[in-house]
């Protein structure tokens, strides 16, 4: 059965933490994972990734593709209260499923 | 653009009843979503549209059904509303030619419905 799971499923730091999220997927004919990050109502896009081994960089947050692994990790430094969210992933294959996503707090 | 709008906001039901919730995008895109989340869960996706006049199945559609008669817009039906359909609705669309290729999705506000 296809699945995406993500880890860990909360996670709380404090401002100026370096913290790492992970989603790994079991899928037929992948094609690109996506990175969300959802507040209050709807998700925001982050990231595509569909080739092994290129960082993506947006300000303070990155991730990267493991074709090997079978996962993707997301990178965020020097957190803020602003990135209090849960980050979704979802995995593109013959279709598209989301992971449960990891809550993140920052306390200041 | 104002994007993908849902309508309503916030709706409770009463079990048995019916309802539709409504989702309009203005970006021309071919592709739309409808997902439900449930509390301290991912996104599921109900139905998807790759084009007018064409609808599918997703991971889980059982209770609702869609129609996607111009390309703006992607109506919900929930028929006989069951308390297992309490959750928050979001609608998505994407532009894409190549079907199953990596697509950004743009996500309405959501509706949170109540069924009691």
């Amino acid at each position: 059965e296809d699945k995406v799971v993500q880890s860990p499923l909360s996670l709380v730091v404090h401002e100026g933490d370096t913290v790492t999220l992970n989603c790994s997927y079991e899928v037929t004919n992948f094609r690109s994972l996506l990175w969300y990050k959802q507040e209050k109502k709807a998700p925001t896009f982050l990231f595509m990734l569909t080739s092994s081994g290129i960082e993506k960089k947006s300000g303070r947050l990155s991730s990267i593709l493991d074709k090997k692994e079978l996962s993707s990790i997301l990178n965020i430094t020097a957190t803020q209260t602003g990135d209090s969210a849960i980050y979704l992933c979802a995995v593109v294959y013959n279709d598209m499923r989301f992971g449960a996503g990891t809550r993140l707090t920052v306390k200041p | 653009n104002a994007g993908v709008t849902q309508t309503p906001k916030f709706r409770i039901l009463k079990i048995g009843q019916s309802m539709t919730l409504q989702c309009t995008q203005d970006m021309n895109h071919n592709y739309m979503y409808w997902y439900r989340q449930d509390p301290g869960m991912g996104l599921k996706l109900i139905y998807y549209s790759v084009g007018a006049g064409i609808t599918d199945k997703g991971e889980v559609p059982n209770g609702y059904n869609v129609s996607r008669s111009t390309t703006e817009d992607f109506p919900l039906r929930l028929e006989l509303a069951a308390p297992s359909q309490t959750s928050v609705y979001f609608c998505a669309s994407s532009y894409t030619s190549t079907p199953g290729q990596g697509r950004e999705q743009y996500f309405g506000p959501g509706t949170r419905l109540t069924v009691t």
